[in-house]
């Protein structure tokens, strides 16, 4: 079935460190693939999405690029910040029915200073 | 980005009460709503799709019964969680997609209802 698998958290950096987040999927058909950012205590954000093969989001620093023939949508950042400390989650998004959204486990990242 | 509001924010209950959460889209059209459950360092559980007009769709091992969806009109969902259990607390969380979904049309969250039941 659909899925998506993010490496598992939490991940801790240095201010100004470079981060990767993996995400990878399984699904039939052609979904588009979104990165969601949840603060603590409140709901999701929308950070980026693609909607198809090679198509590349970004936003506040943040890129990703879809990756169809690795089934990839890795989350990527040149230089974080505290407050980029946040739960991360890589959703797809199916193309038929009522279009739901899939969501992987979540990583954490905390930034220190 | 449109808006979505969900209420309460936080909710204590005893246990055998039942609690009602709503998520309301403030300026779009939603059609369609989802109802997640979030379970502390977890991912998101979609619950059930909200369908205005129509029964909602439970997602497999979701009992109906329990959770209790209305999308009574087209920007409100309500979900209540009848005879509450301490094992029904956790973070609950509605998303909206505007009517007019498109290809890639992202979801927008409200900010999520703690539910404890004590």
């Amino acid at each position: 079935g659909d899925s998506v698998t993010q490496m598992e958290g939490p991940v801790t950096l240095s201010e100004e460190a470079f981060l990767t987040i993996n995400c990878t999927y399984t699904a039939t058909g052609y979904p588009s693939l979104f990165w969601y950012v949840q603060y603590p205590g409140e709901g999701l954000q929308l950070l980026l999405k693609a909607t198809k093969a090679d198509d590349k989001g970004s936003n506040k620093g943040f890129e990703a690029t879809y990756r169809k023939e690795t089934t990839s949508f890795h989350l990527e950042k040149g230089s974080v910040q505290v407050s980029d400390s946040a739960v991360y989650f890589c959703a797809l998004g199916l193309s038929g029915g009522y279009n739901k959204l899939i969501f992987g486990a979540g990583t954490r990242l905390a930034v220190h200073p | 980005g449109a808006v979505v509001s969900q209420h309460p924010s936080r909710v204590i209950c005893k246990s055998g009460t039942s609690v009602k959460i709503e998520c309301r889209s403030l300026d779009f059209q939603a059609t369609t709503m989802f109802w997640y459950r979030q379970f502390p360092k977890k991912s998101l559980m979609l619950m059930a799709t909200s369908n205005e007009g129509s029964k909602a769709t439970y997602e497999q091992g979701v009992e109906k019964d329990k959770f209790l969806i209305n999308h009574a009109s087209l920007t409100l969902s309500t979900l209540t969680v009848t005879s509450a259990h301490p094992e029904d607390s956790s973070f609950y969380i509605c998303s909206a997609r505007s009517h007019l979904v498109t290809r890639g049309a992202e979801a927008f969250f409200g900010q999520g209802t703690r539910l404890t039941v004590v």
